[in-house]
């Protein structure tokens, strides 16, 4: 069974720009969740989506905002990018809300 | 904030077992202890999770005490490939009502396996 998938894996950008990041879940998963890893913070939750509804939400600026399609695949967009948002960002699916979660490779974000 | 407290680093040296504790004094009823470990720069692996009885799967065993107030992950045979941080989490699995989907890392266990 083919893991989460994550693209691009990595992106450099500069500030004030905006940035679509993009997951695929595991066949069959439907909850989607989205953190933010960076050295300072640590690993810290986005947002879920299950059933292309948005059902929980990290202490994140509105400038993080994310989707989910019908098929489960998932997209963050992270608008006018400050320096401090260069971060791993960091896709899981499950297959559902309480069931174990399961990690993609990241996308590594650099703001410039 | 995390709801465990884990050493900041252990080592162990390849071909031993590796020992991780966590303690979650204020662990609830309905909360299972979950396991991760993450290799530099990549996503997290799931490990191992449960509940009050002890686990074993093919990578690792986990065992938690009575009181299930601390577990210890336990890598049987620790080879190079398992140098990584090692996450302990508790959460909520079954739908509680609130709502709580989120994995709430701390800063976890650096495992060094020494050749």
């Amino acid at each position: 069974k083919a893991g989460v998938t994550q693209t691009p894996r990595y992106l450099i950008k500069t500030r004030g720009q905006q940035v679509t990041l993009s997951c695929s879940p595991i066949s069959g998963h439907r909850s989607v969740s989205w953190y933010q890893q960076t050295p300072g913070q640590g690993l810290q939750f986005l947002f879920e989506y299950f059933s292309e509804t948005q059902r929980n939400k990290g202490n994140f600026p509105g400038r993080f905002s994310g989707r989910q399609f019908s098929n489960s695949r998932s997209e963050m967009n992270v608008s006018t990018l400050e320096l401090g948002d260069s971060a791993l960002y960091l896709c899981a699916s499950s297959r559902g809300a309480h069931n174990e979660q399961f990690f993609g490779p990241g996308t590594r974000l650099t703001v410039l | 904030d995390a709801k465990t407290t884990q050493p900041p680093s252990m080592d162990c040296a390849e071909g031993r077992a590796a020992n991780l504790p966590c303690n979650h004094s204020t662990i609830s009823g309905n909360e299972y202890v979950y396991w991760y470990r993450q290799i530099h720069s990549q996503g997290p692996q799931y490990i191992i999770h449960g509940l009050k009885n002890n686990e074993t799967n093919e990578m690792a065993s986990l065992i938690i005490t009575e009181d299930r107030k601390s577990s210890t992950l336990i890598l049987p045979h620790a080879t190079l490939r398992d140098t990584a941080v090692y996450y302990c989490i508790v959460w909520i699995r079954e739908n509680s009502g609130g709502s709580n989907y989120k994995l709430t890392f701390g800063k976890g266990t650096l495992l060094t396996v020494n050749p």
